[in-house]
């Protein structure tokens, strides 16, 4: 059964540092997602991305966030500068279509210290 | 008012009760509405997918959604401990994000 794949698992960085959180969507999908969990909180969007764009993204998507497609099965999602209160799990998904069916993957746990 | 309103449990219920879980939300403009089911420290795994009102059902689970009274459901039948797991409504409009629910726990003893 295809699924939403994600990297690292776990990830331990130190304030200021850069990261990267890579994630291969399910191989036919074109709409492509991530969304952050904080401990304990409710799954958040942070942004939409399609055709190589950001389609939409959330307040908590700032200028320390990024996406990339670098190629034709990655996405990834970059934290310029982290901060203690970037430290969750980050999901990434995929769908077929907008409004379709949206499959996570196991997500990224994120630790900043 | 809170966008997407969850019981956050925990809902505790012997094995082989029926479950319901319900969700209520304020935003009249959602027409998709989502069931995931949650492991701890796992990712959302999709359960049930339902446009606009109606029922669902798919094997032991049912999707209800009533947009009249912005009310969706999700009724386990049949429960295991294998169900223990943590439950999030997710509901969208006409865009692509998703709004989820804070998710319910919910835990079935043997």
């Amino acid at each position: 059964e295809p699924e939403v794949t994600q990297t690292p698992s776990h990830q331990v960085t130190q304030m200021g540092q850069e990261v990267i959180l890579r994630c291969v969507p399910i191989s036919n999908h074109l709409y492509f997602y991530w969304y952050r969990q904080i401990l304990g909180q409710k799954v958040e969007f942070l942004v939409s991305f399609y055709n190589n764009e950001i389609s939409e993204k959330s307040e908590i998507f700032d200028d320390q966030f990024s996406v990339e497609r670098p190629d034709g099965s990655n996405f990834t999602l970059k934290i310029r500068s982290t901060k203690l209160e970037d430290s969750a799990m980050y999901f990434c998904a995929s769908t077929l279509k907008p409004t379709g069916e949206l499959f996570f993957g196991e997500g990224s746990r994120l630790t900043v210290l | 008012q809170k966008e997407v309103e969850q019981d956050p449990g925990p809902l505790s219920v012997p094995e082989g009760a029926i479950v319901s879980l319900n969700c209520t939300y304020s935003n009249s403009a959602f027409q998709y509405f989502m069931w995931y089911r949650q492991y701890s420290r796992k990712g959302p795994e999709l359960l049930m997918y339902t446009y606009s009102s109606g029922n669902k059902e798919d094997g032991r689970f049912t999707a209800q959604v009533d947009k009249s009274s912005k009310y969706i459901s999700l009724f386990i039948r049949d429960s295991q401990p294998s169900d223990s797991a943590t439950y999030l409504c997710a509901m969208s409009d006409n865009t692509d994000k998703l709004i989820f629910g804070t998710g319910t726990r919910l835990q079935v003893f043997p």
